[in-house]
């Protein structure tokens, strides 16, 4: 089973507009990170939000919040006023912390977002 | 500018060739990582260092060979490869091997796009 969803493969907003990327997530551990990257075509990952398992808060950063809803296992992203540099492809990534595997981030498909002026 | 710089951005090879990619951070970061990333997937994780030693090797064949000569460097020696080796090839570093706290985030380079012909 896959441990991080990506349900939307392409998503298109216009500019200005708010717009949610969907990430669902299956672990077992109580203790985990979720991750969000932006991949634009030049290839680097940028890093964009953080969310722990145990954050009360859901995490913001700028124009991006994350909706996070630990009894669904879900952690979207949320980009607000969105302008034309955000047209890239979007990860959701997570990292579980327990046996030994807290170097390893699990990624979703992704999903290429497109902003139209 | 990414704090995680690789080189070389291209490099075309051919099966019999030998070929290096390097990457290199100065944040202070003891775990560092490669990972693989084909056209339209996600990145697969293929090797992590943890403070110059190689913890995590994800059953990559040997054609490709890691090396983390000091904390600041990390690199991918490649030998007689595979088209189906060609990829982005993406390095990442992270504050604190094994850490499960959110500072712990992985940096990421802007890749080395591998064509193996």
């Amino acid at each position: 089973a896959q441990k991080i969803t990506q349900t939307q493969p392409g998503m298109f907003v216009q500019e200005k507009e708010a717009v949610t990327l969907d990430c669902t997530y299956d672990t077992s551990d109580q203790s985990y990170g979720l991750f969000w990257y932006k991949q634009p075509s030049s290839g680097e990952m940028i890093f964009l939000i953080y969310q722990g398992s145990y954050d009360e808060q859901n995490a913001t950063e700028g124009r991006y919040s994350l909706n996070f809803q630990k009894a669904r296992k879900s952690a979207n992203l949320v980009i607000s006023a969105s302008q034309l540099g955000d047209s890239a492809m979007y990860f959701c990534a997570m990292r579980e912390n327990s046996g030994g595997s807290n170097y390893k981030l699990t990624f979703g498909k992704g999903t290429l977002l497109t902003v139209n002026p | 500018d990414t704090e995680v710089t690789q080189t070389p951005k291209h490099l075309v090879m051919g099966m019999t060739n030998k070929k290096s990619l390097k990457c290199e951070q100065h944040m202070g970061h003891r775990a560092m990582y490669w990972y693989k990333q084909k056209a339209k997937k996600p990145p697969e994780l293929m090797f992590v260092y943890s403070y110059e030693k190689l913890s995590i090797n994800e059953s990559v064949p040997s054609r490709f060979s890691p090396e983390c000569p000091n904390s600041s460097l990390l690199n991918l020696h490649l030998h007689a490869l595979q088209p189906e080796d060609s990829a982005l090839y993406l390095c990442a570093s992270s504050q604190r091997p094994g850490s499960s706290s959110g500072a712990n985030v992985l940096t990421f380079g802007a890749g080395s796009r591998l064509t193996v012909l």
